[in-house]
């Protein structure tokens, strides 16, 4: 257990729609990470916000977004969305800023029909 | 974009036999680690080897960096049927952006 939680586990939504995916990093942790995973494009890193703050950004379009709260946990946005848009989604954590192992939620699959 | 590119994309082997992955990169970097990934989970971090280190090793897991080549290897020696799964590279520039750059994975299949 790696202790980074991602709700929901499974999203199933519909082109156009809006959703949000939920992650809690590893207790202690100030840094959280988002990825996308596809067969087509791999494992492609989203953005990182270290307590509370953007630290870095990614492959993100712009109809995503994400937040970091006060508790550390972050919200990962996606919106209009397109069927290109099916994948896993992974938050990661680590206890500072940069270079660090991190660890990583089992993620959200996002399925659109 | 990816970083790494992992070499093979996918391997078989026998239980007990020694597995050997391949990663290049194209910049420079802080350090370069190695993740696991079963089927359908996250990935789990195996291993770190910064840029002035040159080989590190881990249990049954050995890790190569040749920063002059930009490559490295993960080595699995005594494989067993449970170390199937996907394995990552990815580099790290180090600073205030944490994030890692991953290749695209070799897929391990060990034979029981």
């Amino acid at each position: 257990d790696s202790g980074v939680t991602q709700t929901p586990k499974h999203l199933i939504t519909a082109t156009g729609q809006r959703v949000t995916l939920r992650c809690s990093p590893r207790s202690g942790d100030l840094s959280v990470y988002w990825y996308q995973q596809s067969l087509d494009q791999g494992l492609q890193f989203l953005i990182q916000y270290y307590n509370g703050e953007e630290r870095a950004k990614g492959n993100i379009l712009e109809r995503f977004s994400a937040q970091q709260f006060p508790d550390l946990h972050s919200e990962l946005n996606l919106s209009s969305l397109e069927l290109g848009d099916s994948a896993l989604y992974f938050c990661a954590s680590s206890p500072g800023q940069g270079g660090q192992p991190q660890h990583f939620g089992d993620g959200t699959r996002l399925s659109i029909l | 974009s990816q970083q790494g590119e992992e070499d093979p994309q996918a391997l078989s082997i026998q239980e007990g036999e020694n597995a050997t992955m391949n990663c290049s990169y194209k910049t420079s970097i802080n350090n370069l680690q190695w993740y696991r990934q079963n089927s359908g989970r996250g990935l789990v971090h195996l291993i770190l080897i910064r840029s002035n280190e040159r080989e590190k090793h881990s249990g049954r897991l050995r890790v190569t960096l040749d920063t002059s080549k930009k490559s490295s290897s993960l080595l699995i020696t005594a494989s067993r049927a449970a170390d199937t799964a996907s394995y990552f590279c990815a580099t790290a520039r180090g600073g205030s952006q944490g994030n890692l750059i991953f290749g695209k994975g070799t897929k391990l299949s060990v034979k029981p």
